[in-house]
């Protein structure tokens, strides 16, 4: 099973609400992304967690608030959203890069949530 | 600060034809991915370059990696309709997780 699974897949939020993306893996990477990514754009890291712990955060607006509940889990919350945050939200799994140098080592992404702002 | 630069970012061309898409990166690492994504669709894993000097191919698509020259290259042969995509490079760091993309090629191959 080499698949990321995404939920939901499109999703319409007002400025004001409250909404979650979610991601699971269940290849046993420990290594897991959110890419934010505009029309015609490639994707921006936004986060990363590894072995579960927030390791990289690109200086992403506090409207957007990750979790990591367990190994195979990812969510994304968001609050108070802008139009401008109208995007695809890919999430994606890998090997941490320690263990990147052997088989398995590609970085699998999901489908991806459409996120619309109104 | 990192830069993961793709040339060109456009690319029409005619059936048949060879071309080459470069990926040049300004910190040196081992680890270079080449994903394809179909408008509206997610990114589809092409190559996984993790050493200096590897090279892999698939079907009409050839990639390369020289860690040297902070350089890789994603080479089409006798190009056919079916792989028109924009084509993402993407840089992995040595020292963390980080993977950044490069922008894309969007590439359009004519019949």
């Amino acid at each position: 099973d080499t698949e990321v699974t995404q939920t939901p897949k499109h999703l319409v939020m007002g400025m004001t609400n409250k909404k979650s993306l979610k991601c699971e893996q269940h290849m046993g990477h420990r290594a897991m992304y959110w890419y934010k990514q505009k029309a015609k754009k490639p994707p921006e890291l936004m986060f990363v967690y590894s072995y579960e712990k927030l390791s990289i955060n690109e200086s992403v607006p506090s409207r957007f608030s990750p979790e990591c509940p367990n190994s195979s889990l990812l969510n994304l919350h968001l609050h108070a959203l802008q139009p401008e945050d109208s995007a695809l939200y890919l999430c994606a799994s890998s090997q941490d890069f320690r263990r990147s140098v052997g088989p398995g080592n590609t970085i699998y992404f999901g489908e991806g949530s459409w996120l619309t702002v109104v | 600060e990192l830069k993961v630069e793709q040339n060109p970012l456009f690319l029409s061309m005619q059936e048949g034809k060879n071309y080459t898409i470069y990926c040049n990166y300004s910190t040196t690492s081992d680890r270079l991915y080449w994903y394809r994504q179909d408008p509206g669709k997610s990114l589809e894993s092409l190559f996984v370059l993790l050493s200096n000097g590897a090279v892999k191919q698939e079907g009409r698509l050839m990639a390369s990696l020289d860690t040297k020259a902070r350089l890789s290259t994603l080479h089409i042969t006798a190009a056919v309709h079916d792989l028109s995509a924009t084509y993402f490079c993407a840089w992995g760091g040595n020292r963390d997780d980080k993977i950044i993309f490069g922008k894309g090629t969007r590439l359009h191959i004519l019949p």
